[in-house]
Parts: structure tokens; sequence; C-alpha cells
């Protein structure tokens, strides 16, 4: 069975601040893993994925994050945060096993930019 | 290209009556998936569709049930409604079951009254 851990419900940063927000999964298996934006009264927009290849993967909107497999952690970071990446942030992990698959989430971060 | 449509986008219903909701994928996505959102649980995975076979499930009860016809759309359908299936519920397409990402719709807000 796999699993995400969001460490943190809730990060308050400053505008043009940088800003990491933590995942750690659990899986038995190779996994792919994912980070997915959703702003208020919408549904989930992929900020990025990690497949395979370089642990350094680059996204939309300036983020990106570092897969690293002896930690299993998948950190989003961001350089500089605008009032507009205020939105909840998931980590998810989508793990091979035989035919049955499916992306599992982890609790969410609520990020809020302050000016 | 039209992303992931679902409908209705707001429904309203009463304790013990049913509904079904409708979701469109992406034009050439084959795999749909459906999750229920809510502020105390999350996001928790209900079922995935991969042409037309029902290919995994979440752990809900039977009162939800689900259906992907050959055009790859899918709607799901929930018997007996309870005050706690109040959500939003969410529909993904995929072109390959997930491997390289979903693709979510902007979801349908259940309320239960």
């Amino acid at each position: 069975a796999q699993s995400v851990t969001q460490l943190d419900s809730q990060v308050p940063v400053f505008e043009e601040a940088p800003v990491e927000l933590r995942c750690n999964y659990s899986s038995s298996v190779s996994v792919y893993l994912f980070w997915y934006v959703q702003y208020p009264n919408q549904g989930l927009q992929l900020l990025l994925k990690y497949l395979s290849g370089s642990t350094l993967v680059k996204g939309i909107n300036g983020f990106e994050a570092e897969f690293n497999k002896s930690q299993t952690s998948f950190h989003l970071r961001k350089p500089s945060v605008h009032i507009s990446d205020t939105a909840e942030y998931f980590c998810a992990v989508n793990a091979r096993s035989g035919s049955a698959r499916q992306l599992t989430f982890g609790s969410g971060t609520q990020l809020t930019v302050l000016p | 290209k039209a992303g992931v449509t679902q409908t209705p986008r707001y429904l309203i219903k009463t304790r013990g009556q049913q509904v079904t909701l409708s979701c469109s994928p992406i034009s050439g996505h084959r795999s749909v998936s459906w999750y229920q959102q809510t502020p105390g649980q999350g996001l928790q995975f209900l079922f995935e569709y991969f042409s037309e076979t029902q290919r995994n499930k979440g752990n809900f009860p039977g009162r939800f049930s689900g259906r992907q016809f050959s055009n790859s759309r899918s709607e799901m359908n929930v018997s007996t409604l309870e005050l706690g299936d109040s959500a939003l519920y969410l529909c993904a397409s995929s072109s390959r079951q997930g491997d390289y990402g979903y693709t979510f719709g902007s979801g349908t807000r259940l309320t239960v009254v």
C-alpha cells in the first residue's frame, strides 16, 4: 500500500519570499510522483510530475520539485512567490501494483502568500 | 483541446434520493477516475475505469457505483443519499491509467439536505 504525508497543513509566507512544501511518501514499489494545485471552487491542476530520469523536475508557474529516493521525499519549491500562488497544494503518488493502480493524495498544504 | 467536463456543476439533493454525475474526458483519454473531496477526509479515491472496465475501486459502500461508456464518458451514481455524501466529486482522465498524470475536471459540488 502507498501513502503520502504532507508535513505542513498551512504555510504562510510573504510575497517574493522562497517557499518549500514538504511531501514524504511510502511505497514498496517504484512510483510516479505528482504535485497538484487547487484554487477555490476549482478542480486540481497538475503542477509537475516525476516519472523517471533527472531528480529535479521543473513545472509550471516557476515551481520545481526534487525527488529523493533515499529519503522518500518529493518537496515542492519556488524561489519567489506571488499573491496569486495562494492555493491548496496536493502531493500525490501513483504506484504500480499489478494491474491495479490509483492516485493517492496527501492531505494538502494551504499556501497563503501575504503582501 | 477541450478539458475534462463535469456536469452538473452544483447539485442539491434530499436524503434518501439518488444522484447521477457525468464526466466527459479529454478526447482520446480512455482512463477515467473519480474522487470524493471533503474537508474532513480530503481526497479519496472512488474508482477507475479503463476501456469500459472497472480496474480499481476504493473503500466506499456499494451505494457508490459507476460506469464507462464506449466513448469513454463516465457516470457515477450514488443511491440512498446520506448527509455525509455532501462533497466535491472530481473526475480525472488520463491516456494511460494515470502513469503520466491525470487531468481533472472542475468537479460537481453535491449538497445533501
